[in-house]
């Protein structure tokens, strides 16, 4: 089973910063990784697949990046509704499809 | 608009069983691979099960392995997920998830969940 590492945990930061969030797999995952953001009482909602494909709908602010093992998701300036758990996933060997552990981007 | 809308939760003993129900509407349902993800209070996402479009395959987390099963009624437009067995550790909100593309196992579409407490 590919474990995926998120860090950090918590990001504070302030609206109009830039988020970059990582994300470590136990091995390689190509470029088969996904990255949802989800908000309190909320489904998980797809922001980026295949490392660096924006989801539909998703604004340019979302950008991923990365393959093999080390990625990152990159908010470019913070928006007052992009506070919130971001998760990636991978889909390269499955079953079972794995997350990370989520990363909490809090305002500061 | 892709609508799932899940069903079925609720306040269960331990050994219980219970079944979920997810109504898809806005797509067409037949073509489409889909997936359950269980979420455990203020814990991050556990996929548990995906099933293919024909539902012909269907693979479990060995976490659910021979306790849930999951099938579709294509013509009905719905997925289920039968749960026995229950353990303290099945609490979660459990999501009904679509797939990017069939094959794909890549959530995109999620429904809003349901709540299953496995307490006595």
């Amino acid at each position: 089973e590919i474990v995926l590492t998120q860090s950090p945990a918590t990001l504070s930061l302030s609206p109009g910063e830039r988020a970059t969030l990582s994300c470590r797999a136990s091995q390689s995952v190509s470029n088969y990784l996904a990255w949802y953001q989800q908000k309190p009482g909320q489904a998980p909602r797809l922001l980026i697949y295949d490392a660096s494909n924006r989801a539909t709908g998703i604004p340019a602010r979302f950008s991923g990046s990365g393959s093999g093992t080390d990625f990152t998701l990159t908010i470019s300036s913070l928006e007052p509704e992009d506070f919130a758990v971001y998760y990636c996933q991978q889909r390269s060997s499955w079953p079972p499809l794995t997350f990370g552990g989520g990363t909490k981007v809090a305002i500061k | 608009e892709v609508q799932l809308v899940e069903s079925g939760g609720g306040l269960v003993q331990p050994g219980g069983s219970l079944r979920l129900s997810c109504a898809a509407s806005g797509f067409t349902f037949s073509t489409y691979s889909m997936n359950w993800v269980r979420q455990a209070p203020g814990k991050g996402l556990e996929w548990i099960s995906y099933i293919s479009s024909s539902g012909k395959t269907i693979y479990y987390a060995d976490s659910v392995k021979g306790r849930f099963t999951i099938s579709r009624d294509n013509a009905k437009n719905s997925l289920f997920l039968q749960m026995t067995s229950l353990r303290a550790e099945d609490t979660a909100v459990y999501f009904c998830a679509r797939d990017l593309y069939s094959g794909s196992s890549l959530p995109d579409y999620w429904g809003q969940g349901t709540l299953v407490t496995v307490s006595s």
